[in-house]
């Protein structure tokens, strides 16, 4: 079945520092890749989102590349802030015709002044 | 434009008992689906509702049944409670099932415990 796999939290770093949250997944067929942000004691926002191969999602700062060769949707952003300390999870959808979402176990950001 | 809203926020019950969980969709979201969110894991997913009819089931038993009402809101029922079923339910609502790349906006959830 699918799968979503993100690195183990939490990530820990100061602000203005390089963020890197790595997510791989399973799928059959081209699904959609999602990242969703929780912050604390909130439900999840859509963060950014790509639907197919090479696309590139962005939003407040943050990137991430659909690559489909490497089954990867790696999560970027140049320089965190304090307010973006939060859970991060990657998501799919769309894998062979089904919309049930498969989400990751979430990567914890904590971002010290 | 409203959100999504869950009610309660909080409840706690005891095992065996049965609860009854509330989801008034984003308007104009004809599809709303339910998941849960366990401490430290990712959502998973439940059932989904299009159209007061339900358009997809995940890995839960039989005892997890809901509802969507012609206005679109949703209730999730959970019977005979387990003390494994303590989690985050999170609602969400979309406009239709679109093709996967459908973004879905999240209530802020409800947290049950079961004692």
């Amino acid at each position: 079945g699918d799968s979503v796999t993100q690195m183990e939290g939490p990530v820990t770093l100061s602000e203005e520092a390089f963020l890197t949250i790595n997510c791989t997944y399973t799928a059959t067929g081209y699904p959609s890749l999602f990242w969703y942000v929780q912050y604390p004691g909130e439900g999840l926002q859509l963060l950014l989102k790509a639907t197919k191969a090479d696309d590139k999602g962005s939003n407040k700062g943050f990137e991430a590349t659909y690559r489909k060769e490497t089954t990867s949707f790696h999560l970027e952003k140049g320089s965190v802030q304090v307010s973006d300390s939060a859970v991060y999870f990657c998501a799919l959808s769309g894998s062979g015709g089904s919309y049930i979402p498969t989400f990751g176990r979430g990567t914890s950001l904590i971002v010290h002044p | 434009e409203t959100g999504v809203t869950q009610s309660p926020t909080h409840l706690i019950k005891t095992r065996g008992q049965q609860v009854t969980l509330r989801c008034s969709s984003q308007s104009g979201h004809n599809t709303v689906s339910w998941y849960q969110q366990a401490l430290g894991q990712g959502p998973q997913f439940i059932f989904q509702y299009y159209r007061e009819e339900e358009n997809g089931r995940g890995n839960f038993p039989p005892r997890f049944s809901g509802l969507q009402f012609p206005n679109y809101s949703s209730e999730l029922n959970v019977n005979a409670l387990e003390l494994d079923d303590s989690a985050l339910y999170l609602c969400a609502s979309s406009l239709g099932l679109g093709t996967g790349g459908t973004e879905a906006f999240f209530g802020q959830g409800t947290r049950l415990t079961v004692v």
